[in-house]
């Protein structure tokens, strides 16, 4: 049974900061990977998606690596801002179910002014 | 652009009652989802629907029922609700292998 692990759970810094927060997740036989915002009472946004055959994806200060073999994804946010400030959830669709997603517990970011 | 859209947002049910979750979608997406999202265990699947006239289980399908209306719309219907349902429920859909999925803002369902 897949798993998605999430750390840290929580993570406060100082706006400006580069910050990473990392995915991990047990069945390396996924199809693709998904970074995920969301902000209270709302739903989730998709910020970023990587195919299993890919390395890496950027959307403006956003890059999300992936490593297949080691079962590990990493959320890049350049020059953090307090509009940054949500959870982020991982999620993955492994392979032979490719229309069902297993999501992580998420990383609650709070970026302060 | 309405995206994908839940209805009602709130409700509060006893339990034992019976209600039914709406979900549409309008941009013509193949795939729709029902999770359940709980603090401390994240989001789960409970069914969805490949394509239209086809439903299957997810993760936690007990005490749930779903129906795909047409292409637009997929509901998921409580039976008898149970305080164990207290939850917020997402509605998701996409439209291909590949794609990321689209959510709704979710329905909060307090069972007392």
């Amino acid at each position: 049974k897949q798993e998605v692990t999430q750390i840290p759970a929580a993570l406060s810094v100082p706006e400006g900061e580069n910050l990473v927060l990392n995915c991990s997740f047990t069945d390396s036989a996924i199809y693709n990977l998904q970074w995920f915002r969301q902000d209270p009472g709302k739903g989730l946004t998709s910020l970023l998606l990587i195919q299993s055959s890919q390395r890496e994806q950027t959307s403006g200060r956003l890059n999300a690596s992936l490593d297949k073999s080691s079962g590990r994804s990493t959320l890049y946010i350049a020059a953090s801002q307090p509009g940054d400030s949500a959870t982020y959830l991982c999620a993955v669709t492994t392979g032979g179910s490719n229309y069902k997603l297993t999501f992580g517990k998420g990383t609650l970011l709070t970026v302060n002014p | 652009n309405a995206g994908v859209t839940q209805t009602p947002k709130f409700q509060v049910l006893k339990t034992g009652q019976s209600m039914t979750l709406q979900c549409a979608q309008d941009m013509n997406h193949n795939s729709m989802y029902w999770y359940r999202q709980d603090p401390g265990m994240g989001l789960r699947l409970i069914y969805y629907s490949a394509s239209e006239g086809t439903t299957d289980k997810g993760e936690v399908p007990n005490g749930y029922n779903v129906s795909r209306l047409n292409k637009r719309e997929f509901s998921l219907r409580l039976e008898s609700a149970a305080p164990s349902q207290t939850s917020v429920y997402f509605c998701a859909s996409k439209t291909m292998e590949g794609e990321p999925q689209h959510f709704g803002d979710g329905t909060r369902l307090s069972i007392l």
